[in-house]
């Protein structure tokens, strides 16, 4: 058990409102993602991190921003939410010391905005 | 770039079937590659990995085969049970710590 956890696991929000989802690891990994998973996409990456204040973007970040000010907490805001950001959010962390390690994954985050 | 291309589900099988499912990539280093699978409700969790040419990643009944001259990973099983109804993921990591995901296949077993 890699000691990953999410918070909340289910939020409901509305447009226009800022949402913050937390992760958090108890093992102090220096690879941590967020990814979101939505039916016909599949899991898609939306900013990582590789340090304390080390953030870089994935591949659908507009309209999220990430923080990373201690290594075991890596934090994902939606500024104003939308509609479109509704998904089932996931926090992970890369174990190993090489980079050809297996991902850990938290149970997820299910975020709708009305 | 990198991609993982898996059989579009679902796949719907009987108690005690062979399961198959199909898995091919493109990357231009010498990837590893892995199999998840994210049961209702939960996270992906690994199933198996292999990190070299021919090597067989193996666990809980489920095998595949590193093929890198059919660029392939499928996925089998010889007798599948109802708990193995998930959504199955096959996976590169090639260079750096950015993995890549195929969409993932739903597999539905009936008793």
């Amino acid at each position: 058990d890699a000691g990953i956890t999410q918070s909340p696991r289910h939020k409901v929000t509305e447009t226009g409102t800022p949402v913050t989802l937390r992760c958090h690891q108890t093992e102090n990994h220096r690879y941590m993602y967020w990814y979101r998973q939505d039916p016909g996409h599949g899991l898609r990456l939306i900013h990582y991190s590789y340090g304390v204040k080390d953030t870089d973007k994935g591949e659908v970040s507009d309209g999220y921003s990430v923080s990373r000010s201690k290594t075991e907490d890596f934090l994902l805001t939606l500024e104003s939410a939308t509609s479109s950001q509704t998904s089932v959010y996931f926090c992970a962390i890369s174990t190993g010391t090489d980079d050809n390690q297996p991902q850990h994954f938290g149970d997820g985050t299910r975020l709708s905005i009305l | 770039g990198d991609s993982v291309t898996q059989m579009e589900g679902p796949v719907t099988l009987s108690e005690e079937a062979f399961l198959t499912i199909n898995c091919t990539y493109t990357a231009t280093g010498y990837p590893s590659l892995f199999w998840y699978v994210q049961y209702p409700g939960e996270g992906l969790q690994l199933l198996l990995k292999a990190t070299k040419a021919d090597d067989k990643g193996s666990n809980k009944g489920f095998e595949a085969t590193y093929r890198k001259e059919t660029t392939s990973f499928h996925l089998e099983k010889g007798s599948v049970q109802v708990s193995d109804s998930a959504v199955y993921f096959c996976a590169l990591s090639d260079r750096g710590y950015i993995p890549t995901f195929g969409r993932g296949t739903s597999l539905i077993v009936h008793p």
